[in-house]
């Protein structure tokens, strides 16, 4: 199985700065997929990083506000820009993986940001 | 455009009672079905998961699954309740067979154990 690692795992940011948030996995996968999950929600797509190319974001997700980079086929970051409170969330990387467990999605195990 | 609906926000059951957590599904290509648990100030964990093999899935900590087409359900099930299963539960969705492993999730639901 894929593993996944984030950093940070937890941080606590001022209002205004940005955070860039980076994962690693630990074998080569096309696509990457980044989520946030807001206090007491569910988890909703932000993009999908393509290796050489720009990330494909959602509706309601913006690059200026989000920006991601995927220099390789195993590592990428999300960067929040600008950050107030309503950023304050648990951003989570994902990986598929087709081979190894017969086609699984597995996640990293996140970065709790907290804005103040 | 695929879509996950868990119904019941909160679930609670007593320990060593049947655990049932619903989730049905709306997919124009055949979908791949994922349960994922939550337990507090953790992420993710995968649960079981569908995908076109057998309908009857089973997956860890003693949940199974049924993937049923005729009613496009994927209902999480446990024999007898443990404390420890009190957790958030996601069902989700994928296209996977088709190039693109995003997953779109349920709203959750939190399942409480009553010792």
């Amino acid at each position: 199985s894929a593993v996944i690692s984030q950093k940070p795992s937890r941080d606590i940011c001022q209002r205004g700065t940005s955070l860039t948030i980076q994962c690693q996995v630990d074998s080569q996968v096309t696509m990457m997929f980044w989520y946030r999950q807001q206090p007491g929600q569910s988890l909703t797509l932000i993009a999908t990083a393509n290796q050489g190319s720009e990330a494909t974001y959602e509706s309601g997700f913006v690059i200026d506000k989000f920006p991601i980079s995927r220099p390789n086929l195993t590592f990428s970051t999300l960067t929040v820009s600008n950050m107030s409170p309503e950023d304050s969330s648990i951003y989570l990387c994902s990986v598929g993986d087709r081979v190894s467990s017969g086609n699984t999605i597995y996640f990293g195990e996140g970065s709790w940001l907290t804005v103040v | 455009a695929q879509s996950v609906t868990q119904l019941g926000s909160h679930v609670s059951v007593s320990e060593g009672a049947l655990v049932l957590l619903r989730c049905n599904y709306s997919s124009s290509v055949p979908p791949y079905l994922f349960w994922y648990v939550q337990y507090p100030n953790q992420g993710l964990q995968l649960l079981l998961k569908y995908t076109s093999a057998a309908t009857l899935v089973k997956g860890i900590n003693g949940f199974e699954a049924e993937f049923k087409k005729s009613e496009t359900s994927f209902h999480l099930t446990k024999p007898s309740a443990h404390m420890s299963d009190a957790a958030e539960y996601f069902c989700a969705v994928s296209d996977f067979d088709f190039g693109n492993e995003k997953l779109t999730f349920g709203t959750g639901t939190r399942l409480t154990i009553i010792p």
